[in-house]
């Protein structure tokens, strides 16, 4: 069964405008949340974490929230550009467990 | 070469057929990973090596064998795969076992099992 899930598989959005990835998880077991972004025909870089006790981090352009009631967190990206069109992962773990769950991604298309 | 690198990029082969994969990462890690991708699903944690040590197996069948001659270097050994096992294989490294956040990924080898 899924841990984590990323119900939207793409997401279009217009140069300069915001972009909202979306990402669930069951487990609420879960300690961090980390954002990767992966290229084609590269392999996935981490971009962004948030710890289970916050619900704000922010890095540059990169925002993630965490609703641990809802168990749902966001990554905005503001303002959007075309060089981050990739397609983004979310994962968690819980630690002291060797093992990291992700989610199927979300393809973001920043249009020009 | 620098970061991760993985070989071969592509690679087809029969069900009977016997291949490896290679990884090699240049950064000086101690924790080395293999991962497996396939179509439409999430990314699957396969194994863990700290130090040349398997520390886990998230219940890979036995086709899927991996070996770990030295901290730099990862291979992932296959015999008489299925066409299920078709996907997108990355190896990863960080500087210790579970460093999530400082993990970095290969281009991966997309296997296709005819």
């Amino acid at each position: 069964d899924q841990q984590v899930k990323q119900n939207s598989p793409s997401l279009s959005v217009q140069e300069g405008r915001i972009s909202i990835l979306n990402c669930d998880y069951t487990n609420s077991m879960f300690d961090y949340f980390l954002w990767y972004k992966k290229y084609p025909a590269e392999g996935p870089t981490f971009l962004i974490s948030i710890s289970s006790i916050k619900d704000k981090n922010e890095d540059g352009r990169f925002t993630v929230f965490l609703n641990k009631s809802a168990k749902h967190l966001s990554l905005h990206i503001v303002p959007s550009q075309p060089g981050d069109s990739a397609v983004y992962f979310c994962s968690a773990y819980y630690l002291g467990a060797n093992n990291l769950f992700f989610g199927t991604g979300t393809r973001l298309t920043v249009i020009p | 070469e620098t970061g991760v690198t993985q070989t071969p990029r592509h690679l087809v082969m029969g069900m009977t057929n016997k291949k490896s994969l290679k990884c090699e990462q240049h950064l000086g890690h101690n924790a080395m990973y293999w991962y497996k991708q396939s179509a439409k699903k999430p990314l699957e944690l396969m194994f863990v090596y700290s130090l040349e040590e398997r520390v886990e197996n998230n219940s890979v069948p036995s086709r899927f064998s991996p070996e770990c001659p030295n901290s730099s270097h990862l291979f992932l050994h296959l015999h008489t795969l299925q066409p299920e096992d078709s996907a997108l294989y990355l190896c990863a490294s960080s500087q210790n076992p579970g460093s999530w956040d400082e993990q970095f990924f290969g281009p991966g080898t997309r296997l296709t099992v005819l």
